[in-house]
């Protein structure tokens, strides 16, 4: 089955600080990746749909300037949370979609990044 | 505005009973409905999807149903288990845009 994986599963950094999260799919190509955001016992939240080789889009109330989304490759997006803050402490999930499957309508999930700012 | 709406109260059923848990939602439209399941500390796990002309849909234990015109689907798990305790979510879609997840409802099967 496809595969998607993240970098890193947890990560605790001080605040003021930038942190990278990488979302790669292990055997498929993806031409639409999908980050969302969990806060704990609430529903999986869309930040922004990444296209490979464009810009991304974003969501409504999400700052493109501090979550920084890269889609440089068809099995890579990243997301770079800038100047973090406690407040931005969550469970970061990337999805991915099969390039060119007939079953386009099924996305994949990563098993998570827990971020926690200080 | 949109709404998904899933029991907030975890579910607590005895292990070989059937477990239904329910997804209701207001002003929307899907073209497609899915079940995922989610382990604490873990992503969520695709489970089924049923498109907006299917009545129901089984996979193994599983079923799921959707009714368009009361815009609710139930997940059904038969003869459950102690391992199919996790918390179980559904989402929207329509077309190519991103899923809209309800909030889930927790499942606990006593061995």
């Amino acid at each position: 089955g496809a595969v998607v994986s993240q970098h890193p599963s947890r990560v605790i950094c001080k605040s003021g600080t930038s942190v990278k999260i990488e979302c790669r799919s292990l055997d498929f190509q993806a031409t639409t990746m999908f980050w969302y955001r969990q806060f704990p016992k609430q529903s999986l939240m869309l930040m922004a749909t990444s296209n490979e080789g464009s810009k991304a889009t974003y969501e409504q109330g999400v700052e493109k300037d501090k979550f920084l989304i890269n889609h440089a490759s068809l099995t890579l997006s990243t997301l770079t949370v800038t100047s973090a803050h406690p407040e931005d402490s969550s469970f970061y999930i990337c999805s991915a979609r099969i390039t060119g499957r007939a079953s386009w309508d099924t996305q994949y999930f990563g098993p998570g990044t827990r971020l926690t700012v200080l | 505005s949109q709404k998904i709406e899933q029991n907030s109260e975890a579910l607590n059923i005895q292990e070989g009973k059937t477990a239904t848990l329910t997804c209701n939602y207001t002003n929307y439209s899907p073209a497609y409905l899915q079940w995922y399941r989610q382990d604490p500390g873990r992503g969520p796990v695709f489970l089924l999807l049923i498109r907006e002309n299917e009545k129901e849909k089984r996979k193994e234990r599983l079923k799921v149903t959707f009714d368009t015109t009361l815009k609710q689907s139930l997940f059904h798990i038969t003869a459950s288990q102690p391992a199919d305790s996790a918390t179980y979510l559904c989402a929207l879609g329509t077309g190519r845009r991103a899923l809209t997840f309800g909030s889930g409802t927790r499942l606990q099967v006593q061995p």
